[in-house]
């Protein structure tokens, strides 16, 4: 049973390019959820999405960030226009249910903006 | 505002020495208390989930208690396979709120 799957495991940009970070569910599991780990940081909630539906977004910066977890197809967060401070590792979970339920993490996706 | 406070920040033991990991927390209406591991370069690993004051749950070396106000993560015997990075976190509705981890080191 495969895991969360992530890709890509290392991106570099350059400042103003876009960057697009793509995330697969486990098998069965219908709950995304994107957290950010900046560097000497905890890990920080983003995004919780289900299939066509964002659920909340409250920990999304206001600007240049989105999310989607189209019907087909895998989770996409994508960052606009990088800056420097946009360079951290991003995970992705995923969960069969939501509250109480155990969110598992991929191996992430590590995001060098030069 | 939820918050999880884990200490100490850094713990290096030898082989076989056993101690505990602290997790406080403050949250209202807590759906859950999660521990991962976290090894350099990969994502948190799933260790244990605990719903309610006084439950106990155990895998290998490691066992994880709970009360009102905070977690342990106890180890015992630790082996060098053990370091890592523990992470403690609450969940609210549906998100997790993480604390920074306790970075632990056994040396052989």
């Amino acid at each position: 049973n495969a895991g969360v799957m992530q890709n890509p495991r290392h991106l570099v940009r350059r400042r103003g390019q876009e960057a697009r970070l793509r995330c697969s569910p486990m098998k069965g599991h219908s709950h995304v959820y994107w957290y950010r780990q900046l560097p000497e940081e905890g890990l920080k909630f983003m995004v919780y999405l289900q299939k066509e539906n964002i659920i909340d977004e409250s920990g999304m910066p206001k600007e240049r960030f989105s999310a989607e977890f189209p019907k087909e197809g895998p989770s996409i967060l994508r960052i606009q226009q990088v800056v420097r401070g946009d360079s951290a590792a991003y995970f992705c979970a995923s969960s069969e249910g939501q509250i109480g339920e155990t969110q598992y993490f991929g191996p992430g996706t590590r995001l060098l903006v030069l | 505002e939820d918050q999880v406070t884990q200490s100490p920040e850094a713990l290096r033991l030898q082989e076989g020495e056993s101690s505990s990991l602290n997790c406080s927390y403050t949250v209202s209406g807590l759906r859950g208390l999660f521990w991962y591991r976290q090894d350099p370069g990969k994502g948190p690993e799933f260790l244990f989930t605990l719903y309610s004051a006084g439950e106990e749950k155990e895998k290998e070396r490691l066992k994880a208690t709970l009360t009102k106000k905070e977690s342990f993560l106890h180890i015992t015997a630790p082996k060098p396979e053990d370091s890592a990075t523990y992470l403690c976190a609450v969940q609210r509705a549906q998100k997790l709120v993480f604390g920074q981890g306790t970075r632990l080191t056994i040396n052989p």
